[in-house]
């Protein structure tokens, strides 16, 4: 069973072109996460949503768009795609219970190439 | 507002043998939780161990285990008896138990771990 699973895993397409990026978690978690990784590995956060609330936006390009239309769902959509796109984004879902710690877990992210 | 530092970008070892990774972190709140994952070349990330900083005792799970020194705000991370699977980049971060700080994670650069055989 897939905890985080995010489609596609690999997105290859041309400036200027408008994308999505989707992603689904069954944890019934009430948070949910976009991260954007560069090629140095660098993890940024772009987007969070608690309980289909916006909650952390991060300095980002208005050619990105979340939307959550459930807490078990958190899209990307991405208009006007540009070379300094290309990364890997990661989807993320977290929980607190009772005191547990915040840990995130992640999908196996989408490699995004834009040419 | 807090930051993490991984001051080793690249760290190699020798299969079987014990390595440690550092990371600092700067705060003045007295709560909060740190974690170290592992992002193997598969690129998926992993939660590889959590301290709550309330917690004296030092996070161990299985070959893994922490250092944790709350008053140098030190965190490494030691991978004994290591194995070739250990290979993968190492994140470590911060979370604010503070409910007004939107559970975001604050994350070093990441340190690159080779594992020789």
């Amino acid at each position: 069973d897939t905890a985080v699973s995010q489609t596609p895993k690999y997105l290859v397409t041309q400036m200027g072109n408008d994308k999505s990026i989707k992603c689904e978690q069954n944890l019934g978690h009430d948070t949910m996460y976009w991260y954007k990784q560069d090629s140095k590995k660098f993890l940024k956060i772009m987007f969070s949503y608690n309980n289909k609330e916006l909650i952390i936006n991060e300095t980002v390009p208005n050619r990105f768009s979340p939307k959550s239309p459930d807490k078990a769902h958190l899209n990307l959509h991405i208009n006007s795609l540009e070379l300094g796109d290309s990364a890997v984004y990661f989807c993320a879902s977290s929980q607190k219970l009772a005191g547990v710690s915040y840990e995130q877990y992640f999908g196996p992210g989408t490699r995004l190439t834009v040419t | 507002a807090q930051t993490v530092t991984q001051s080793q970008p690249e760290m190699s070892v020798q299969e079987a043998e014990t390595v440690t990774l550092s990371c600092t972190y700067d705060t003045s709140e007295s709560d909060y939780y740190l974690f170290w994952y592992k992002q193997p070349p598969s690129r998926q990330m992993i939660l590889v161990i959590r301290q709550e900083a309330y917690k004296q005792q030092n996070a161990t799970e299985n070959r893994f285990s922490v250092n944790f020194q709350k008053a140098a705000k030190s965190f490494s991370l030691k991978i004994s008896d290591s194995q070739l699977g250990d290979a993968a980049m190492y994140f470590c971060a911060y979370r604010s138990s503070n409910a007004g700080n939107n559970r975001k994670l604050i994350w070093g650069l990441g340190t690159s771990l080779a594992v020789n055989p």
